[in-house]
């Protein structure tokens, strides 16, 4: 079945710097690939997402490719701030097409100084 | 922000004591979601709804049951909590399975059993 690995954290960098955050799936055909956002204490927020192969999905900044020749949805970001602060979400969906289900990778914890 | 509320939002319980945790939805989806969030596993799917009256299990559905008889309201009962049921519990709806599989998050319930 469908699969996803995330690359393990915490990160921890500095405002400004280049964030990368690596996820990598095993999927059976080219399913929709999402990332979450999860600030403290709130609930999960979709951040982007990328619905086909060779897609990029966007949004706050953030970016990531659906690549299939690597099967992998890196998130990335040019100049994080002090408020990217927060637990990320690599995810696909799994299962019957009909139960909208989503595997969630372990997560990783962003912590960004001033 | 879609419309999703937790109710409570912090529980405290004893051991062999039953708990039910509501979600309750403004958006008329159709599908709905009951993780745990734990440190170390990410989020895992408890059970999930497909309907009214329509549910099935997730992947750690072992101590949990659930019921659907409205459209905005999907309960979670621990029929008899134990200490490894101490968990964040986050309920999540969606609207279209088959085509988006984007899903809303709930603020999340933190139940204690002592």
């Amino acid at each position: 079945g469908n699969s996803v690995t995330q690359m393990e954290g915490p990160v921890t960098l500095s405002e400004e710097a280049f964030l990368t955050i690596n996820c990598t799936y095993t999927a059976t055909g080219y399913p929709s690939l999402f990332w979450y956002v999860q600030y403290p204490g709130e609930g999960l927020q979709l951040l982007l997402k990328a619905t086909k192969a060779d897609d990029k999905g966007s949004n706050k900044g953030f970016e990531a490719t659906y690549r299939k020749e690597t099967t992998s949805f890196h998130l990335e970001k040019g100049s994080v701030q002090v408020s990217d602060s927060a637990v990320y979400f690599c995810a696909l969906p799994y299962g019957s097409s009909n139960t909208g289900k989503l595997i969630f990778g372990q997560g990783t914890t962003l912590q960004v100084k001033p | 922000d879609a419309g999703i509320t937790q109710s409570p939002r912090h529980k405290v319980t004893e051991t062999g004591t039953p708990v039910t945790l509501r979600c309750h939805q403004t958006e008329n989806h159709r599908y709905m979601y009951w993780y745990r969030q734990d440190p170390g596993h990410g989020l895992r799917l408890i059970h999930y709804s497909y309907g009214v009256k329509d549910t099935d299990k997730g992947e750690v559905s072992d101590g949990y049951s659930v019921s659907r008889s409205k459209t905005e309201d999907f309960l979670l009962t621990l029929e008899s909590a134990t200490s490894s049921q101490t968990s964040v519990y986050f309920c999540a709806i969606s609207g279209v399975a088959q085509t988006d599989y984007e899903q809303y998050f709930g603020p999340g319930t933190r139940l204690t059993v002592t």
